[in-house]
Order: structure tokens, then C-alpha cells, then sequence
């Protein structure tokens, strides 16, 4: 079963439209984290945010912000005033314990296209 | 200076070769990762290594043969080639192996089998 579902596989927006990312994810354990990563058009996946649990608040980082609701297994991420640049896959990621370890399981990206 | 690298950046081979990637990480980090990157950009885990101990062993087919020499370096090597082996593959590092631990991953290697 998928631990981590993105049900937008690709949205399209114009330059200065704001942009959601939706990211439910599911597990029985009551700690873990959730991560979420920037897959340009070069290729290389770039870690933007991590967050436990433990820790609902809400998230901002410049253009970007993060709202995170365990009562909803849902860790959204949402580009306000997209750029040009914005324009990749974006991955949320669930870091969980298995057995004697960890393990990071992705969804499956959502491809964002901003249009100039 | 480039964290995690990996060598080669493109790698086209028939069916039936043996090849092999290598990964770099000059980071002073404990565990590294293969990840595979199918055609639908969904990405799998398939081995990690902690201090040069094979941690993740996922259901990956004998024919993949990860071999870490130090911590700092992680290769792959892939026998009797498969069309369906074409991905891209992705080394990581993480300081630790914990739950919280962010991994910082390579450019990627686009293994295509003819």
C-alpha cells in the first residue's frame, strides 16, 4: 500500500498564481517525519522542509509555506506568487521506523509547470 | 564543491552487460542510498548503507550488487542488464541513519539498456 499519496500528478499554473500541494500520507507509528523535495528540470532532488510529529505548527519560508494536520494525514505545501523557476516535481517524503531502522518512502511528485 | 557525486552522469548499454555506478560524498555523513527513478518519476529505495554495514535491502533482484569500500563511497554494480533496469538511479548520504535524518542526493545516473 502507498505510505505517501500525492493526488495531483501535475498542475499548471501562470506566473503569480499561488499553487497547493496536497500530500496524505499514512502510518501507525506515532512518531516519524515528513519531508518534502524540489526535483528541478537538472535532475537532482533538493530538500525544502522536515517535520516530526510532533510539531503541527505552520511552516513559512518566503514564498513557500507548509501546513501540516495530523488529523487529516495531510502535510499540504503551497508556492504563493509562483515563478518561472518554480517549475519542477515536488516529492513529499514519510521518514517511519521499520523494523530495526528507517526508512524514507516517497509519493509520487507532482510536476508543477509555472507559464510565464 | 560537490556534496554527492556520481559517475556516470548518462550510461547506455545493451542488454546483458555488467556495469557499474559510483557514488561519492564528501559530506562526513554515516549512510548512503540507492535510490531507482522510474519513467513515472516514482522513487524507490533499493539499498542503504551505514558505516560500510548494509542496513536496507529491499526486493531488489540479485542481479544489483551494492559494495561500499568506506562510508564515503557507495557503488552499484548491476550484472546481465535488463530492459527494464532503464531508470535513473540516485545515490544519497544522511549524517545518520535516524528517523529525522534529511538526505542529499546526487545528480543521478540515467542508465538506458538497449
Amino acid at each position: 500500500a502507498q505510505k505517501v499519496t500525492q493526488a495531483q500528478t501535475e498542475i499548471s499554473v501562470v506566473e503569480k498564481e499561488d499553487v497547493t500541494l496536497d500530500c496524505v500520507y499514512e502510518t501507525r507509528d506515532t512518531t516519524y517525519y515528513l519531508f518534502w523535495y524540489k526535483q528541478p528540470p537538472s535532475g537532482e532532488l533538493v530538500f525544502l522542509i522536515r517535520r516530526n510529529s510532533f510539531d503541527e505548527q505552520n511552516e513559512i519560508s518566503g514564498r513557500y509555506s507548509w501546513n501540516f494536520q495530523k488529523s487529516t494525514s495531510s502535510f499540504n505545501f503551497t508556492i504563493t506568487a509562483s515563478q518561472v523557476v518554480d517549475s519542477a516535481v515536488y516529492f513529499c517524503a514519510l521518514s517511519e521506523a521499520i523494523v530495526n531502522d528507517y526508512k524514507l518512502s516517497f509519493g509520487a511528485g507532482t510536476t508543477v509547470t509555472v507559464r510565464a | 564543491d560537490t556534496a554527492v557525486s556520481q559517475t556516470p552522469k548518462y550510461l547506455v548499454t545493451q542488454m546483458g552487460n555488467d556495469k557499474s555506478i559510483k557514488c561519492e560524498q564528501n559530506l562526513g555523513h554515516d549512510t548512503m542510498y540507492w535510490y531507482k527513478q522510474d519513467s513515472k518519476k516514482f522513487l524507490k529505495i533499493m539499498f542503504s548503507y551505514n558505516n560500510k554495514e548494509l542496513i536496507i535491502n529491499e526486493t531488489v533482484p540479485n542481479r544489483f550488487s551494492p559494495k561500499s569500500p568506506d562510508k564515503a563511497h557507495l557503488n552499484l554494480h548491476i550484472n546481465s542488464l535488463e530492459l527494464g533496469d532503464s531508470a535513473v538511479y540516485f545515490c544519497a548520504s544522511s549524517p545518520g541513519k535516524g528517523l529525522a535524518d534529511e538526505q542529499y542526493f546526487g545528480p543521478g545516473t540515467r542508465l538506458t539498456v538497449t
